[in-house]
């Protein structure tokens, strides 16, 4: 079936560190790829997405590319903040007929001053 | 920003009685949707609505769950008889369209626990 595998949790890096979060995603026919972030008591907030191979996505220094080759969706930012510490899922819309959004399981990350 | 809001955002019931979960979507969305997330695992979807009928709904989503639009701005979320096992931050969320590449808007939650 269709889904979305995220790296293990949680990720501690500290300020100005180099990030990268895994996703791999098994679907039927080209679904749209997003990344959700989750802060502290608050809801899900889009961060960014791609809607087909090739796609870069990017909002706020994060990116990701969809690369359909390796069914993945990575991640990534070059210098993290305090601030972005959240929880962060990546998740997967538009197989099957169905618009429903697929989400892995999420990824915490920690940034140490 | 326009937000999707939720009320309440702490709901405790005791197993067996009726709840009704509450949002308040994007003023000019016309998609719908509650999601779950039980403590510790995924963010599961339960069902969607538009045209004020259901078009999607999970395996999750039985007899004991029903979705309405009571009026033109709130949609609701009504477990008949909780129990302990429905505990899970319930997620409401509206988009302008059904496209899969139009992103979902989600509100905070609401954290349910089942006594």
């Amino acid at each position: 079936g269709n889904s979305v595998t995220q790296m293990e949790g949680p990720v501690t890096l500290s300020e100005e560190a180099f990030l990268t979060i895994n996703c791999t995603y098994t679907a039927t026919g080209y679904p749209s790829l997003f990344w959700y972030v989750q802060y502290p008591g608050e809801g899900l907030q889009l961060l960014l997405k791609a809607t087909k191979a090739d796609d870069k996505g990017s909002n706020k220094g994060f990116e990701a590319t969809y690369r359909k080759e390796t069914t993945s969706f990575h991640l990534e930012k070059g210098s993290v903040q305090v601030s972005d510490s959240a929880v962060y899922f990546c998740a997967l819309s538009g197989v099957d007929s169905s618009y429903k959004l697929i989400f892995g399981s999420g990824t915490r990350l920690l940034v140490r001053p | 920003e326009p937000e999707v809001t939720q009320t309440p955002s702490h709901q405790v019931t005791q197993m067996g009685q009726e709840v009704i979960l509450r949002c308040v979507p994007i003023s000019n969305h016309l998609y719908f949707y509650w999601y779950r997330q039980i403590l510790g695992q995924k963010v599961e979807f339960l069902v969607s609505f538009y045209n004020n009928e259901i078009s999607e709904k999970s395996e999750i989503f039985d007899d004991q769950f029903s979705v309405e639009r009571p009026d033109g701005s709130n949609f609701t979320l009504k477990i008949r008889s909780t129990k302990l096992e429905d505990s899970a931050m319930y997620f409401c969320a509206s988009s302008a369209t059904a496209f899969s590449n139009q992103p979902q808007h989600f509100g905070d939650g609401t954290r349910l626990s089942i006594l």
